[in-house]
């Protein structure tokens, strides 16, 4: 069965980075991608970027423009994403989550989240 | 960026009842339209795709309706196991975006 394993929670200081990884299992890697998605406590959904798993090509939201770097390993079917420069307000639950199709610099084709991983809480305190 | 706001924010209803929560997009975006149910705690997961297509699995109780800018999600016949949070999600333009989200709970 598909399933999105991340990394554990993280606790970080302001102005340090975090790396979340997302492995995936059950399905052929390099045939979907995969999106990054994160929730503040009480809050909705907020999409952050995507990575073709397959090529490699990535793209982001303007709100994490120069924040946000979404890379993947095929060998390890491994994606990660690393936000840096955090603020109190990063805190929250980050998703990694499958889409069949791909993306352009424009459009998700096919962009329907149909696994999810468990998500990874991370903590920015001073 | 498209915005999308769902209707009502939060709902109490009955076992049995018949649950409706509308989206509106602020602009048109064709079918591009997802919804998911979160429960407390978990991730979310996909019911509805394309606006009307059922995802493999998800009960018929779940459904989805509209095109263009406006959309429904009805529950046919609330359960138990259906309190959870609703999110629709466009993917008509980068970046995608999410309703508000609508809580629903048992009276």
């Amino acid at each position: 069965q598909v399933q999105l394993v991340q990394s554990g929670a993280e606790v970080k200081k302001p102005g340090a980075s975090v790396k979340v990884s997302c492995k995936a299992s059950g399905y052929i890697f390099t045939t979907y991608a995969m999106h990054w998605v994160r929730q503040a406590p009480g809050q909705s959904l907020e999409w952050m970027g995507w990575i073709n798993a397959g090529d490699g090509y990535t793209g982001n939201s303007q709100k994490f423009q120069h924040r946000v770097t979404i890379s993947r390993d095929t060998s390890a079917s491994t994606v990660y994403m690393e936000l840096s420069s955090l603020r109190l307000e990063d805190t929250g639950v980050y998703f990694c989550a499958r889409a069949p199709g791909y993306c352009s610099e424009t459009n998700c084709y096919e962009a329907r989240l149909d696994a999810w991983g468990q998500g990874t809480p991370v903590t920015v305190s001073s | 960026d498209i915005q999308m706001t769902q209707s009502p924010s939060s709902l109490s209803a009955s076992v049995g009842d018949r649950v409706n929560i509308t989206c509106q997009a602020s602009q048109g975006i064709s079918y591009y339209l997802n919804w998911y149910q979160q429960k407390p705690g978990k991730s979310p997961k996909l019911l509805i795709y394309d606006a009307s297509s059922l995802e493999t699995g998800v009960p018929s109780r779940f459904s989805g309706s509209g095109s263009g800018a406006t959309f429904t999600f009805t529950i046919s016949s609330l359960q138990p196991e259906d309190v959870a949070t609703y999110y629709c999600q466009q993917y008509e333009n980068l970046p995608l975006t999410f309703g508000g989200g609508t809580k629903v709970e048992m009276k």
